[in-house]
């Protein structure tokens, strides 16, 4: 199956700061999904984005699919920003969808004020 | 609207109690998950329903047993669980995307804020 390795594992960062977060998988994908996890367990999706560069606000992604990553940025980091932030790709079979995500093991996240 | 819905928030529950977990959505998703997440880790797929019927089943443990009423609704019922048994459960939905489908379909995942159960 493919096999997903984000990095860092741990990142800390002081309020204000920028950072990227970085998704390495092993085979091309149809899908790719960037999660924040917060405090609280709620999985919340932050960008579909399987190809290209998306923004949203102080977030933005972008996949280069044939290379096979994917970064996260977040710039002027704040508190609420902590929490554990996965990436998930899916490859579709013959027939379409498989169903199936697979998760890289995450990247804890913490903002100090 | 892309809420997904789980209740309960918090269950506690013995080895010998029968309890369910529900999952709705209105997003008019065709195909629903249970995810099984412990601390530190992951989310572990366990089942996905397509069109009301089961369609994976990841070698999951009898006492687990998904039911798919309609289109909107997943239940988990829970039997005889183990404390390892213990996690966060996580539902989710998604669309059904074929290759013969529009480009604009996806299966992006939508996931519910889970249920915290702890088995003594």
């Amino acid at each position: 199956g493919i096999q997903v390795e984000q990095s860092p594992p741990d990142l800390i960062l002081q309020e204000g700061a920028n950072s990227t977060l970085r998704c390495n998988f092993s085979d091309s994908v149809n899908n790719l999904q960037w999660f924040h996890q917060n405090p609280w367990g709620q999985l919340i999706n932050l960008f579909y984005i399987p190809s290209g560069t998306k923004q949203n606000g102080r977030l933005s992604a972008t996949t280069v699919a044939t290379e096979r990553y994917s970064l996260l940025y977040i710039s002027s980091s704040q508190t609420t920003d902590s929490g554990v932030y996965f990436c998930a790709v899916e490859r579709l079979n013959s027939g379409g969808s498989n169903y199936k995500l697979t998760f890289g093991k995450g990247t804890l996240l913490t903002v100090n004020p | 609207d892309t809420e997904v819905t789980q209740t309960p928030k918090h269950l506690v529950m013995g080895m010998t109690n029968k309890k369910s977990l529900k999952c709705e959505q209105h997003m008019g998703h065709r195909a629903m998950y249970w995810y099984k997440q412990k601390a530190k880790k992951p989310p572990e797929l366990m089942f996905v329903y397509s069109y009301e019927k089961l369609s994976i089943n990841e070698s999951v443990p009898s006492r687990f047993s998904p039911e798919c009423p309609n289109s909107s609704l997943l239940n988990l019922h829970l039997h005889a669980l183990q404390p390892e048994d213990s996690a966060l459960y996580l539902c989710a939905s998604s669309q059904i995307w074929t290759r013969s489908a529009l480009p604009s379909s996806y299966n992006e995942q939508f996931f519910g804020p889970g249920t915290r159960l702890t088995v003594l």
